[in-house]
C-alpha cells in the first residue's frame, strides 16, 4: 500500500513570496490533515477536511494560508504572501475516517525556508 | 484545554541501556493517548496507542508504554536500546469525540552512544 505523498520536499523562498505544497493521500482515506512543524517543535494541526469538507481550521492563519480538497482526494496547502514565521515543515497526513481511534498515517513533509 | 508536555528535550542513552521518555498530559478526562517516532527526513509513525483497557501498551520495535491515570503520565519505555531508535519521539493526545484531532508534545530527541 502506498504512504502519503507530499511535493516538493524542500521549498526556498523570499518573504512575501507565494508557495503551495501538494499532498496525496492513502487510497481510500477521507480525512485528511495539514501540520505545520516548527524547528524544535510538535506538530500543530492547521486544517481537517473530511473528505472535501473542512472540519476543523481554527488555527490555520486565514489571511495568508489558504487549503482545498476539491475532490476529496489530493490537498494543496498554499501560503500567500509567506513571512519569516512560516519556515517550518509541513506535513500531511491521513486516516480512514474522522474519528480520533484511526491511525493517522504522515507523509515525509516539506521543509519551507523563508528568508 | 487539552496540552502535553515532554519534560526531556534530549536523552542520551548508551545501547544496550533501557529508555524510559516521559509524557505528561492536561485534559479533562481520559484521553487517547499516542506515540510517534521521527526519523531524520522522514514522517511520523505511530508506535502505540491506547484508548482503554490494560494500562500497559505494546507497540511495534519492542516499545511499550504505561498509562497512570493518578499521574496524569504515559512514559514510553523500552529495555533494551539499539543504534537505530536514534531518533525524535512525540507524544500526543486525542479527543475522544470524534474529530481525529491530535494535540502532540514538543517532542523528545534520543541520542545512542556506541
Amino acid at each position: 500500500e502506498a504512504g502519503v505523498a507530499q511535493s516538493p520536499r524542500y521549498k526556498i523562498i523570499e518573504k512575501r513570496q507565494s508557495v503551495a505544497f501538494w499532498c496525496n493521500p492513502i487510497s481510500g482515506h477521507a480525512t485528511l490533515y495539514w501540520y505545520q512543524q516548527i524547528l524544535g517543535q510538535g506538530p500543530k494541526l492547521l486544517i481537517q477536511f473530511q473528505n472535501n469538507g473542512v472540519v476543523d481550521d481554527s488555527q490555520l492563519p486565514k489571511d495568508r494560508f489558504s487549503a482545498e480538497r476539491l475532490k476529496g482526494v489530493d490537498s494543496t496547502l498554499k501560503i500567500q504572501p509567506a513571512k519569516l514565521e512560516d519556515s517550518a515543515v509541513y506535513l500531511c497526513a491521513s486516516s480512514r475516517t474522522d474519528t480520533s481511534t484511526d491511525t493517522q498515517y504522515f507523509g515525509p513533509g516539506t521543509r519551507l525556508t523563508v528568508l | 484545554a487539552q496540552s502535553v508536555t515532554q519534560p526531556d528535550i534530549h536523552i542520551t542513552v548508551s545501547e544496550g541501556a533501557s529508555l524510559e521518555l516521559r509524557c505528561n498530559y492536561s485534559y479533562g478526562a481520559t484521553p487517547y493517548l499516542f506515540w510517534y517516532v521521527q526519523s531524520p527526513g522522514q514522517g511520523l509513525q505511530l508506535l502505540l496507542k491506547y484508548f482503554s483497557g490494560d494500562t500497559l501498551v505494546q507497540g511495534i520495535k519492542g516499545f511499550e508504554a504505561e498509562f497512570k491515570r493518578s499521574q496524569s503520565s504515559f512514559n514510553l519505555r523500552k529495555p533494551s536500546v539499539h543504534w537505530s531508535d536514534a531518533a525524535e519521539y512525540f507524544c500526543a493526545v486525542g479527543a475522544r469525540s470524534n474529530t481525529g484531532k491530535l494535540i502532540f508534545g514538543q517532542g523528545t530527541t534520543l541520542q545512542v552512544k556506541p
